[in-house]
């Protein structure tokens, strides 16, 4: 059963950092392309960052850039966001998703239930 | 920037009734389009992608149809479970992806 399920959410100031991570199973996490989509409360979707298979190409977000650093460890089937310097506009429900077609782009077929991450001030 | 606009922001419908949802694109998408169904509470779905294939799993009753700049999803008869947010993604533009801002479909 092809499933990813985060972790790491919480409630934390401005300024502070926080890591999230997404485990997968029941597929071969190797061969996909993986993203970070979140969403703020009442809001719609937004992408925040994606990686290749093999991580060499990353993509972020102007909203995130120089703040979050995508990374993920095949040998252990996960996925991390690292987010620096949180700010209030960061607070959302963050889910990672895998892009359906292996070793590319495009739509996204599976996803987390996410995690939620709030930052006050 | 690739702008998706969705519309009507809500939509109220009778079960039983009609659905058309529009997504329409600033520049052309080609087929490069997919549409998801996300319920409160819930993580989106993938019904649709490049522009008209039902997902595994996708009931009949939802077809997506367009290229280039227009793009429709239609539900053909709603059922209870259909009320929710839908929205549109484009990713010909890869890598810059693109959501809509959702269209909810309500009970009327």
């Amino acid at each position: 059963q092809v499933q990813l399920v985060e972790s790491g959410g919480a409630l934390v100031k401005t300024g502070e950092s926080l890591r999230l991570s997404c485990a997968v199973s029941g597929f071969t996490f190797s061969d996909h392309y993986m993203a970070w989509i979140r969403q703020a409360p009442g809001k719609g979707l937004e992408w925040v960052s994606y990686t290749s298979n093999s991580g060499s190409t990353i993509y972020y977000a102007d909203s995130v850039k120089g703040r979050f650093t995508i990374s993920r460890d095949n040998a252990r089937n996960s996925l991390f966001l690292h987010m620096n310097n949180l700010r209030a506009d960061d607070s959302a429900v963050y889910f990672c998703a895998r892009f359906a077609a292996p070793g590319t782009g495009g739509h996204l077929d599976v996803w987390g239930k996410g995690a939620t991450v709030s930052v006050f001030s | 920037e690739i702008v998706m606009t969705q519309s009507p922001a809500t939509l109220s419908v009778s079960p039983g009734d009609r659905a058309a949802l529009s997504c329409r694109a600033s520049q052309t998408v080609s087929s490069s389009l997919a549409w998801y169904q996300q319920k409160p509470g819930q993580a989106p779905r993938l019904l649709i992608y490049g522009a008209s294939t039902r997902a595994t799993g996708t009931p009949a009753r939802f077809s997506g149809s367009g290229s280039g700049t227009e793009f429709t999803l239609t539900i053909s008869s709603l059922q209870s479970e259909d009320f929710a947010v839908y929205y549109c993604q484009q990713y010909h533009h890869w890598p810059l992806l693109t959501f809509g801002g959702g269209t909810k479909v309500e009970i009327k």
